[in-house]
């Protein structure tokens, strides 16, 4: 079946360290976007991306980084300049990022230890 | 600045009860206004796109209709399982900005 793979499910992140967060799909879309969604607040963009080897900052991109090397891949990394990054993230695609609906994967809840 | 308002925050019905939820947003620069569904802890769902005034979709027990300033989400005779947030967006350019969602529970 086609779809968005996330992964892991769950993530802990200690003082000062990096961690990174995989997306896959395999729906052939163009364009992919990392969202970060806090309780009560609506999904904030992060970086988008609509082709291989370019992408964009979206409204809150400080401490975090991401690389699209695959049409297939778009990796986020936190970075340890993030000093609030316990939130549930989401990887979604669309098939040319020109307003078509997103295809979301099943996210990745990160806290802080 | 761009702004997409969802209402009420929270809505419990009994089975059967219908019921309306909004979403009004900024109007300028318009693509396109999504709804989605989303359980919890899992991605939101695709439902529905609208793009002109007037224009309304439907699905199960889900009617979408979109105004110049704001679409409402009508839901009939809502079963348990239709218990979910509802997410709107809107599209600008290559983004969507989402609003915060209307908490829906339906009591059996």
């Amino acid at each position: 079946d086609g779809g968005i793979t996330q992964s892991p499910k769950y993530l802990f992140r200690k003082e000062g360290q990096n961690v990174t967060l995989s997306c896959e799909q395999n729906l052939n879309h163009d364009a992919m976007y990392w969202y970060r969604q806090d309780p009560g607040q609506g999904l904030r963009l992060i970086y988008y991306s609509q082709i291989v080897n370019d992408f964009q900052k979206g409204d809150i991109a400080e401490g975090y980084s991401v690389s699209r090397e695959k049409k297939e891949s778009f990796p986020l990394t936190v970075t340890s300049a993030q000093k609030n990054p316990t939130a549930f993230y989401l990887c979604a695609s669309s098939r040319t990022g020109a307003n078509e609906k997103l295809f979301f994967g099943s996210g990745t809840q990160l806290s802080v230890l | 600045e761009d702004q997409v308002t969802q209402s009420p925050e929270a809505l419990r019905l009994q089975e059967g009860e219908s019921s309306s939820l909004n979403c009004s947003y900024t109007v300028s620069g318009l693509r396109g206004l999504f709804w989605y569904r989303q359980d919890p802890g899992k991605g939101p769902e695709f439902l529905f796109t609208l793009y002109s005034a007037g224009e309304e979709k439907e699905k199960e027990r889900l009617k979408a209709t979109l105004t110049k300033k704001e679409s409402f989400l009508h839901i009939t005779a809502p079963k348990p399982e239709d218990s979910a947030t509802y997410l709107c967006a809107r599209g600008i350019r290559e983004k969507l900005t989402f609003g915060t969602g209307t908490r829906l529970t339906i009591i059996p």
